[in-house]
């Protein structure tokens, strides 16, 4: 099957800092990648799309200027935490469409900590 | 929008029980549903998925679902846990028409009892 990787899979900051976190489709080429946050004991909710080349689509709620999201190839998508605060962390989890399949798959995730 | 309720947040059962976890979804359009299974400090991983076709699917590890259209419900089901089958469950929507956006449950925690 597809597989995604994420990394780093840990990251500890310090509050204020940014923090860049990659999402890779290894034998396929990602269209669409997604990214999602979830928090202990709940759901994954998503956070924005976004294709190869253009401009991520945040859901709403999402801010654009403090997750920075770049789609530079179609197998790479990052997500940038910008200057976190302790409410940002969270369990970080992308996703990936492409190579004629309908379904997404997904990475093993991040967990970020912010201190 | 798109919304997916699961109605069982915590499930304990023993071994050799039987296991049905409900998923209701609310779509006036046409669907892709499946079921992801997260266990225990790993990554989602796709149970099974309807697309189109029999409404009744077989995915992996002996899990089945059934897609009732008039219901809006898509149930996990399979005849007898074991104790590996421990994990958070999470039913998840898609709109069929081309925007991949999927729209997750809540989970349902379930525990299998050696």
């Amino acid at each position: 099957g597809a597989v995604v990787s994420q990394h780093p899979s840990w990251v500890i900051c310090k509050s204020g800092t940014s923090v860049k976190i990659e999402c890779r489709s290894l034998d396929f080429q990602a269209t669409t990648m997604f990214w999602y946050r979830q928090f202990p004991k709940q759901s994954l909710m998503l956070m924005a799309t976004s294709n190869e080349g253009s401009k991520a689509t945040y859901e709403q709620g999402v801010e654009k200027d403090k997750f920075l999201i770049n789609h530079a190839s179609l197998t790479l998508s990052t997500l940038t935490v910008t200057s976190a605060h302790p409410e940002d962390s969270s369990f970080y989890i992308c996703s990936a469409v492409g190579g004629g399949a309908a379904e997404q798959f997904f990475g093993p995730g991040t967990r970020l900590t912010v201190l | 929008a798109q919304s997916v309720s699961q109605h069982n947040h915590h499930v304990i059962l023993s071994e050799a029980a039987s296991l049905e976890l409900g998923c209701n979804y609310s779509y006036g359009g046409t669907v892709n549903l499946f079921w992801y299974v997260q266990y225990p400090g790993q990554h989602l991983q796709l149970l099974l998925k309807y697309f189109s076709g029999d409404p009744l699917v077989k995915g992996i590890k002996g899990f089945e679902a059934e897609f009732i259209k008039s219901k809006f419900s898509f149930n996990l089901r399979k005849p007898s846990v074991q104790w590996s089958d421990t994990a958070e469950y999470f039913c998840a929507v898609t709109d069929s028409g081309g925007y991949q956006k999927v729209t997750f449950g809540t989970g349902t925690k379930l525990q299998v009892i050696p």
